[in-house]
């Protein structure tokens, strides 16, 4: 049974220090997204790739926020320095990138306090 | 830009019908979709239909599509304490490149009385 995973689980960190946030796509998915998910903003896409390259990432603060593909197996998003307004679920999520039809496949996400 | 709109809340009796609307604005949209998320996880599809479809069941679950109006709604028979959840309207269309984009709604949280 194919399934996104992210790593860590669950994170509590303070403010000012770095967090990484890690996602594996399902094999074979060329389309990865990382989603933001707070009770105030509801979900937001932060960025998204396709076939490693950076897409779009317009919904990421750029000062403190990045997103990587090292490789087809491994997506990454970083925040540098953290702070409490970061809190929040993080998403990702992966597709195949079928002529439209794109069902994303989301991981359980990773739940971030920024004390 | 394009947008997807659904009501925040949705509060039904146990064995009643739920019915979850949403409105969208890109008349390009090739695919819908309905997600669900539980508490504590991650999004899940539950079911998607083609633009060019008005109507699709599957078991308890009936979507129509009034693509003119460009309303999708997402009917749940006989719902059960189990379905409480927020349920996620979401259409994609293709960009023209060969890439194509999903635009999520904020998500209709559904409460399910016994």
């Amino acid at each position: 049974d194919a399934r996104v995973t992210q790593t860590p689980r669950h994170k509590v960190t303070e403010m000012g220090q770095e967090v990484t946030m890690r996602c594996q796509p399902i094999l074979g998915h060329n389309t990865v997204f990382w989603y933001r998910q707070t009770m105030m903003q509801g979900l937001e896409l932060l960025a998204y790739f396709r076939n490693r390259a950076p897409l779009d990432d317009s919904g990421m603060p750029k000062d403190r926020f990045s997103a990587e593909m090292p490789d087809a197996t491994l997506a990454t998003l970083k925040i540098q320095p953290s702070e409490p307004r970061d809190s929040a679920v993080y998403f990702c999520a992966s597709a195949k990138g079928d002529r439209g039809k794109e069902t994303q496949y989301f991981g359980p996400g990773t739940r971030l306090l920024v004390l | 830009g394009e947008d997807v709109e659904q009501s925040l809340f949705l509060s039904v009796r146990e064995g009643d019908s739920s019915v979850i609307n949403c409105t969208y604005t890109d008349s390009s949209s090739t695919y819908l979709y309905w997600y669900k998320q539980e508490p504590g996880a991650g999004l899940q599809l539950l079911t998607y239909i083609f633009s060019n479809m008005d109507m699709k069941q599957d078991q308890r679950l009936t979507v129509l599509l009034n693509k003119k109006d460009k309303h999708l709604s997402l009917r749940i028979a006989d719902t059960q304490t189990g379905d409480s959840a927020i349920y996620f309207c979401a259409e994609s269309s293709s960009l023209g490149t060969g890439g194509f984009k999903t635009i999520f709604g904020a998500g209709t949280r559904l409460f399910v009385k016994a």
